[in-house]
């Protein structure tokens, strides 16, 4: 079974509108932490957000937002005022455990690519 | 701001060849990892790397594919023997630490590989 799963695997939103990306997981850790990254078309991986599970307030970063809801398992990114310069791929990824040694290697889903209308 | 830096930021080599690719984590950071992604593909985990140590790996970092802190500050991986299916971005990541603290990883730019 996937554990990040993504399934827009294209989303198309126009200049200024608020857009929201899903990404469901699957653990059965208690502890367990969630991320989105940005990768535009030069490769880059830009770290946007992250949300512990035992964070009790949803994470919010200048226009990004995560909302993350625990008992659906899902963290869905939100970006407000979208600009053109948010074309990208969206990557949501979860940090499990660090249990038996692990160092908390991430998980990522496929990707959600964004494109921004004028 | 503190980042993450790779170099090079292309590498082309033929089959058979060893490669080696560097980062160099920021500074005040002790864990640190390899990811790859195959173009068009999702980010897989190769490795991660604490106090000069192999703290756990994935099943693709078998045994062509080797990683060493030589110094403070660069942090290495080595592909002994360059396949076709190796060519992908390669990432670097490091995290503060230890558990309790910044839990974030920051990503290098990476390394694309391309092995003909």
């Amino acid at each position: 079974a996937q554990k990040i799963t993504q399934t827009q695997p294209g989303m198309f939103v126009q200049e200024k509108e608020a857009v929201t990306l899903d990404c469901t997981y699957d653990t059965s850790d208690q502890s367990y932490g969630l991320f989105w990254y940005k990768q535009p078309s030069s490769g880059e991986m830009i770290f946007l957000i992250y949300q512990g599970s035992y964070d009790e307030q949803n994470a919010t970063e200048g226009r990004y937002s995560l909302n993350f809801q625990k008992a659906r398992k899902s963290a869905n990114l939100v970006i407000s005022a979208s600009q053109l310069g948010d074309s990208a791929m969206y990557f949501c990824a979860m940090r499990e455990g660090f249990y038996g040694g692990s160092q908390g290697n991430l998980i990522f889903g496929k990707g959600t690519k964004l494109s921004v209308k004028p | 701001e503190p980042e993450v830096t790779q170099t090079p930021s292309h590498q082309v080599t033929q089959m058979g060849q060893e490669v080696i690719l560097r980062c160099v984590p920021i500074s005040n950071h002790l864990y640190f990892y390899w990811y790859r992604q195959i173009l068009g593909q999702k980010v897989e985990f190769l490795v991660s790397f604490y106090n000069n140590e192999i703290s756990e790996k994935s099943e693709i970092f078998d045994d062509q594919f080797s990683v060493e802190r030589p110094d403070g500050s660069n942090f290495t991986l080595k592909i002994r023997s360059t396949k076709l299916e190796d060519s992908a971005m390669y990432f670097c990541a490091s995290r503060q630490g230890p558990f309790g603290t910044s839990d974030t990883q920051y990503f290098g730019p990476g390394t694309r590989l391309t092995v003909l």
